[in-house]
């Protein structure tokens, strides 16, 4: 079975500064990986994610991802983040085949001016 | 393109009322539909899930039903509503023809039960 860690349930940041969320996975098959933001009082919302092929996976709003299989991770950066930034993030993991995407706890992000 | 609703926006029933909240899709045919909830601090719980007409998953067993009675209707219901039903009620959609199996989320539904 697979299953999603999400180490941080918030990371506050000053505003400009570089943030990462941490995401790590465990599966004994492949996997395809996602980021979804998930602003107050709204739906989620696909951030980026990982099929196959680059590591490095760049999405919406200046984030970016790297898949680490050895590390099993798959964080989620910003070089310089923004007040509008303020939301939760979700790490998802699914597997071919199945109907499911299987999901961390959320992290919230805390833009500190 | 494709585009997923939800109603009510916004809902407040006393203990022991009735639910029913709806989410539609359109855009697309034979879309995977989920029901999930958010409680106060706590992450997505999926609670539901529906790969075609009448075809039901349940996940946790609760108080809660859910129904497909058209392609793209989802209807998620109770007949008696507790405390610990309210929270943040999120309905999503997937393509059948996905192998990723990334989700498309409608914009939510409050639901406070007092």
């Amino acid at each position: 079975a697979q299953s999603v860690t999400q180490l941080d349930s918030q990371v506050p940041v000053f505003e400009e500064a570089p943030v990462e969320l941490r995401c790590n996975y465990s599966s004994s098959v492949s996997v395809y990986l996602f980021w979804y933001v998930q602003y107050p009082n709204q739906g989620l919302q696909l951030l980026l994610k990982y099929l196959s092929g680059s590591t490095l996976v760049k999405g919406i709003n200046g984030f970016e991802a790297e898949f680490n299989k050895s590390q099993t991770s798959f964080h989620l950066r910003k070089p310089s983040v923004h007040i509008s930034d303020t939301a939760e993030y979700f790490c998802a993991v699914s597997v071919r085949s199945n109907y499911q995407l299987i999901w961390g706890a959320g992290t919230k992000l805390i833009i500190k001016p | 393109s494709q585009t997923i609703h939800q109603w009510p926006a916004t809902l407040v029933q006393p203990v022991g009322s009735p639910l029913s909240l709806e989410c539609t899709v359109e855009g697309t045919s034979n879309p995977n539909l989920y029901w999930y909830r958010q409680a106060a601090g706590r992450g997505l719980q999926l609670l539901f899930y529906s790969v075609g007409i009448g075809q039901i998953s349940s996940e946790v067993p609760q108080n809660l039903s859910a129904s497909r009675p058209q392609d793209r209707q989802f209807i998620l219901s109770s007949k008696k509503l507790l405390l610990s039903d309210s929270g943040f009620y999120l309905c999503a959609w997937s393509g059948r023809d996905r192998q990723d199996n990334e989700q498309f989320f409608g914009p939510g539904t409050r639901l406070t039960v007092l």
